[in-house]
């Protein structure tokens, strides 16, 4: 079975300053790999995702994140920070049978 | 607007009742999933279908059961063989179930038990 890893439960950033979220995930075939965000009280929007080709995947919102095969890695980046980007966020690996599932998230305060 | 509508946003039971949560799109989707949020851990996917009339079991569907009557609804009920019901549930969408087709959230439904 998959399982994701978000080794960061909360990171603090200033406003403008770039932003990493990490993400390591356990899958034996090719993964399929998500970034999700939420809103305080929402549901989860989608980021970005991956399947195959191009290992650096552009998203909404300004996001991107490069997939690293041999680290197992998924990291979301973003290189000037807003404050409308605190939120939660969750990086998510599905399987064949598409099951996806997700890490337990990465909290982002922005400091002004 | 297109969307999924969870009502309500706050639901408080007692322990030993049954509940019902409501999951309402108008996407036209033919797949609808629940699943349950809870602190420090990630989404867990409770029950999902892929069309009406049809769900499967996800990775924690022991205590809640599920309908699929009509394509636009899915309504999630929370028994009291659930052992912690108390949590943040999500209900979604998407197009089919397939990488492809995005999932798309509601609001979820905070359910607290006491």
């Amino acid at each position: 079975a998959q399982s994701v890893t978000q080794p960061d439960i909360h990171i603090t950033v200033s406003e403008g300053a770039s932003l990493e979220l990490r993400c390591n995930y356990s899958y034996g075939a090719t993964p399929y790999l998500f970034w999700y965000v939420q809103s305080p009280g929402q549901g989860l929007q989608l980021l970005l995702k991956y399947f195959s080709g191009d290992t650096l995947v552009q998203g909404i919102k300004g996001f991107e994140a490069e997939f690293k095969r041999s680290q197992s890695s998924f990291n979301l980046r973003k290189p000037s920070v807003h404050w409308s980007d605190a939120a939660e966020y969750f990086c998510a690996v599905g399987s064949n049978d598409y099951k996806l599932s997700f890490g337990a998230g990465t909290t982002v305060t922005v400091r002004a | 607007d297109g969307g999924i509508t969870q009502s309500p946003k706050y639901l408080f039971r007692k322990e030993g009742q049954n509940v019902t949560l409501s999951c309402e799109q108008n996407l036209n989707h033919d797949a609808m999933y629940w699943y349950r949020q809870d602190p420090g851990q990630g989404l867990r996917l409770i029950y999902y279908s892929q069309i009406v009339n049809d769900f499967q079991k996800g990775d924690i569907a022991e205590g809640y059961s599920v309908s699929r009557e009509k394509k636009e609804s899915f309504p999630l009920t929370v028994t009291s063989a659930q052992k912690n019901p108390t949590a943040f549930y999500l209900c979604a969408s998407s197009i089919r179930v397939d990488y492809n087709s995005p999932l798309h959230f509601g609001n979820g439904t905070r359910l607290t038990v006491t």
